[in-house]
């Protein structure tokens, strides 16, 4: 199994465009979860799927942050506009029902000049 | 109060000792525990879950939980350099979601 995999690895941008992150979770994996990790803040939640179905987008800082599954194989997270305070690394996370522990994707690190 | 609280560090111990992480949380009802280690610049990777109060023991690493005083500590014994990373404490809270504290950074000094 490749693990969960996400795209970009590295992401530079100006402040105002659209970035958009990709995730491809493991495959039979009902749950996917987006993380943002920086120094100040840790590991922070964003949002879950369960089955394509968005759970909780509670940690989703704002309405420039949206995220979506379209299908069990694919999800995005997209920022629009990008501020400077978006830098961070965003981690993709997927888990089959009967296990707790996640699996972390490598992540996207995104810088916003 | 955090929901997952972890001492700080970082932690220095010299090869073949034993590093200890400490970890606290706030939620009484949290049923599933979990360390992962996070080397620099890579993703967390899970490396222990304990449900049960007690020891838990996997090769060097040994889990410990106290659900009466909201307590997982994590053991590594025989520290190797190759142990040097930033171990990161997770709690699951209801939902399925994991609140990680904000990890205790780990050198082994060869």
């Amino acid at each position: 199994d490749a693990g969960v995999i996400q795209s970009p690895r590295h992401e530079v941008t100006e402040m105002g465009q659209e970035v958009t992150l990709r995730c491809k979770p493991i495959s039979g994996h009902d749950y996917l979860f987006w993380y943002r990790q920086t120094m100040m803040r840790g590991l922070e939640l964003l949002i879950y799927f369960n089955n394509n179905v968005p759970i909780d987008d509670s940690g989703m800082p704002e309405d420039r942050f949206s995220a979506k599954m379209p299908n069990a194989s694919f999800s995005t997270l997209k920022i629009q506009p990008s501020e400077p305070r978006d830098s961070a690394v965003y981690f993709c996370a997927s888990r089959p029902r009967a296990i707790d522990g996640y699996t972390f994707g490598s992540g996207t690190r995104l810088t916003v000049v | 109060q955090k929901e997952v609280e972890q001492n700080s560090g970082p932690l220095s111990v010299p090869e073949g000792a034993i590093a200890s992480l400490n970890c606290t949380y706030s939620d009484r009802g949290s049923q599933s525990f979990f360390w992962y280690r996070q080397y620099s610049g890579k993703s967390p990777e899970l490396i222990m879950f304990i449900y049960s109060n007690g020891d838990k023991e996997d090769g060097r690493f040994t889990a410990q939980l106290n659900k009466a005083s909201q307590y997982v500590s994590l053991l590594i014994r025989d520290s190797q350099p190759s142990d040097s990373a930033t171990y990161l404490c997770a709690v699951k809270t209801v939902d399925y979601k994991l609140s990680f504290g904000a990890g205790t950074t780990v050198t082994v000094r060869a």
